[in-house]
């Protein structure tokens, strides 16, 4: 049992270069998440899906797109890179709203836009 | 609306001292509210959750917290701190709705030898 896995761990992008944050997880878990952290802040939410087919924006989308086409797999896509968009992305599912269950995270992937 | 304010943005204790990481929230419902740990490079974990049952809520690590509705706290203590505590620790706020989880700023935890 893996848990949630990201890839990549690091990436550096140009201003203007587009990328996809892989995440994925097999809990078989309906809800899952994007977040970013920021140094000194706390998570913000980029995007969250309910079920595969369905996503929905957060706090933060603007930059970003996800698709959910199957219950595993919630990429994150980066068109046009900014540098406001250096960041930590974290990727987090659960079985259940994680307004009241357990959220579980995958391990983050670092990314810097120059 | 909701919000959550965590007090203090680093503590530091000496190992097997008490810990006291301080969070105050706001919110328009019931909130459900979590503890979670971050160690450096790693995904978050939880460590412990209040969702309306009882106000004392005890988690993993010996870390416990105490729902005061009066106080709109939720703090976080443990008796005795390891180095292995070493952490960001986040408070984190929920009407319930996956888009309506508010994260703290988090507070990082230094242990001293």
């Amino acid at each position: 049992n893996a848990g949630v896995t990201q890839t990549p761990k690091f990436r550096i992008l140009k201003i203007g270069q587009s990328m996809t944050l892989q995440c994925t997880q097999d809990m078989n878990h309906n809800y899952m998440y994007w977040y970013r952290q920021d140094p000194g802040m706390g998570l913000k939410l980029i995007y969250y899906s309910v079920g595969a087919g369905i996503t929905d924006k957060g706090e933060v989308p603007n930059g970003y797109n996800v698709s959910r086409s199957t219950t595993e797999d919630f990429p994150l896509r980066l068109e046009l890179a900014a540098p406001s968009q250096t960041s930590v992305y974290f990727c987090a599912s659960s079985y259940g709203t994680g307004g009241t269950y357990e959220q579980y995270f995958g391990p983050g992937t670092r990314l810097t836009v120059t | 609306a909701q919000s959550v304010t965590q007090l203090d943005s680093h503590v530091s204790v000496s190992e097997g001292t008490p810990v006291l990481l301080r969070c105050n929230y706001s919110s328009s419902y019931s909130p459900s509210l979590f503890w979670y740990v971050q160690h450096p490079n790693k995904g978050l974990q939880l460590l412990l959750k209040y969702t309306s049952a009882a106000t004392l809520v005890k988690g993993i690590n010996g870390f416990e917290a105490e729902f005061k509705k009066s106080e709109t706290s939720f703090h976080l203590t443990k008796p005795s701190a390891h180095m292995s505590d070493a952490a960001e620790y986040f408070c984190v706020v929920s009407a319930g709705s996956a888009s309506k989880i508010i994260f703290g700023s988090g507070t990082r935890l230094s242990i001293r030898p």
